[in-house]
């Protein structure tokens, strides 16, 4: 089936440590896209990538890195720097050039230990 | 991209129809509406996008006031998985400007009810 797989489910981070989330797509759809989600709250765009090799800032990128080496990878690490990490990041994929929407993954929940 | 509007809460007698409402009176007209539903610890499952005509597909359907400033999100037959919060996005679908970025507000959470 095609769709979208992020891993881990759930991670735990130690302070001072940078963790990496994974996130797949077999839709092959150019666009990927980092989300985070507080609790009651909506989702905020981290960071996003039209085409393999670039990417763009979104709303709360401080404190949050990715690369788009392929197609079909977009993996978000979460530095040190990003003081209050403990969300619900989702990763979506769509296919550019159209009103293509967004299909997103299962999200993985990060907590700090 | 154009606000939403749509009511906190709802609730739907299983077996019955769930119409929830979307107020977007600022759309413009290359902006489309999209519905996203979430469940509780899930990603968020696309539902269905219209842009002035009615749309219907597998999930639900969708009408679109003809000034456009309005619409709502139908669910035929709800049954207890279909509960969640539901959310009406505009956003413009074409053009180099654009991100295809998604501005989620709080939605509408639906309570299907046996």
């Amino acid at each position: 089936d095609g769709g979208i797989t992020q891993s881990p489910k759930y991670l735990f981070r130690k302070e001072g440590q940078n963790v990496t989330l994974s996130c797949e797509q077999n839709l092959n759809h150019d666009a990927m896209y980092w989300y985070r989600q507080d609790p009651g709250q909506g989702l905020r765009l981290i960071y996003y990538s039209q085409i393999v090799n670039d990417f763009q800032k979104g709303d709360i990128a401080e404190g949050y890195s990715v690369s788009r080496e392929k197609k079909e990878s977009f993996p978000l690490t979460v530095t040190s720097a990003q003081k209050n990490p403990t969300a619900f990041y989702l990763c979506a994929s769509r296919q550019m050039g159209a009103a293509g929407a967004q299909h997103f993954g299962d999200g993985t929940r990060l907590s700090i230990l | 991209d154009a606000k939403t509007t749509q009511p906190t809460s709802m609730d739907c007698a299983e077996g019955r129809a769930a119409n929830l409402p979307c107020n977007h009176s600022t759309i413009s007209g290359n902006e489309y509406v999209y519905w996203y539903r979430q469940i509780h610890s899930q990603g968020p499952q696309y539902i269905i996008h219209g842009l002035k005509n009615n749309e219907t597909n597998e999930m639900a359907s969708l009408i679109i006031t003809e000034d456009r400033k309005s619409s709502t999100l139908i669910l035929p037959h709800a049954t207890l998985r279909d509960t969640a919060v539901y959310y009406c996005i505009v956003r413009v679908a074409h053009g180099s400007s654009n991100t295809g970025k998604l501005i989620f507000g709080q939605g509408t959470t639906l309570q299907v009810k046996p």
